[in-house]
């Protein structure tokens, strides 16, 4: 039973245009979302998150938006950067424990 | 200041084995959690101790998963009788937690990577 889940295994994207990375939950207690990147060999770092009674937020290149209806969020990076390809993994919590999808890898073209 | 830290970075032992792995949390973080990812995967939880409560035990996936947190601060995760399905990148996160704090923000480790042969 995957309550969350990010459809695209990996995604490519020119350097300069915009990253969209998406995700599905299926749990509508879920109150707090979150995005975490990852490099190899190296543990998630917090990104960007997002509580339930907003749907949008905004920090530098990265915006997160959250449709609560169609249970669904999404991660826009713009312009993207080569420095950004990375894993992407969203979140969702209730209470103290996270619940992550699989990752979408992220890769940007020069 | 320094970010959790794990050891060993990578372990490989033989099958039927026990292993230990250790966290360092960020100092005053008062959650500690431990996850899994296994090849391909998403993060798995695994357990969660938040300062002296009971921890929440429910994601160890059976009986030869152990974890411990001594003094409120280290953490060491057991597996006895490793098996090759144990192979996996361990992962411990801390958070800092006070009444009225909003949000789920953890902090990761780098990870220990775990082979069974």
């Amino acid at each position: 039973d995957q309550q969350v889940k990010q459809n695209s295994p990996s995604l490519s994207v020119q350097e300069g245009r915009i990253s969209i990375l998406n995700c599905d939950y299926t749990n509508s207690m879920f109150d707090y979302f979150l995005w975490y990147k990852k490099y190899p060999a190296e543990g998630p770092t917090f990104l960007i998150s997002i509580s339930s009674i907003k749907d949008k937020n905004e920090d530098g290149r990265f915006t997160v938006f959250l449709n609560k209806s169609a249970k669904h969020l999404s991660l826009h990076i713009v312009p993207s950067q080569p420095g950004d390809s990375a894993v992407y993994f969203c979140a969702a919590s209730r209470g103290q424990k996270l619940v992550f999808g699989q990752g979408t890898r992220l890769t940007i073209n020069p | 200041g320094a970010g959790v830290s794990q050891s060993p970075s990578n372990k490989v032992t033989e099958k039927g084995k026990d292993v230990e792995l250790r966290c360092d949390p960020i100092s005053g973080h008062t959650a500690l959690y431990w996850y899994r990812q296994s090849l391909g995967q998403g993060l798995e939880f695994l357990i969660y101790f938040q300062g002296n409560s009971a921890p929440d035990k429910s994601g160890l996936p059976s009986d030869r998963f152990s974890a411990e947190r001594t003094g409120g601060s280290v953490s060491t995760l057991t597996i006895q009788r490793t098996q090759q399905e144990d192979s996996a990148v361990y992962l411990c996160a801390s958070r800092f937690t006070s009444p009225g704090t909003f949000g789920n923000e953890q902090f990761f480790g780098p990870g220990t990577r775990l082979t069974v042969l």
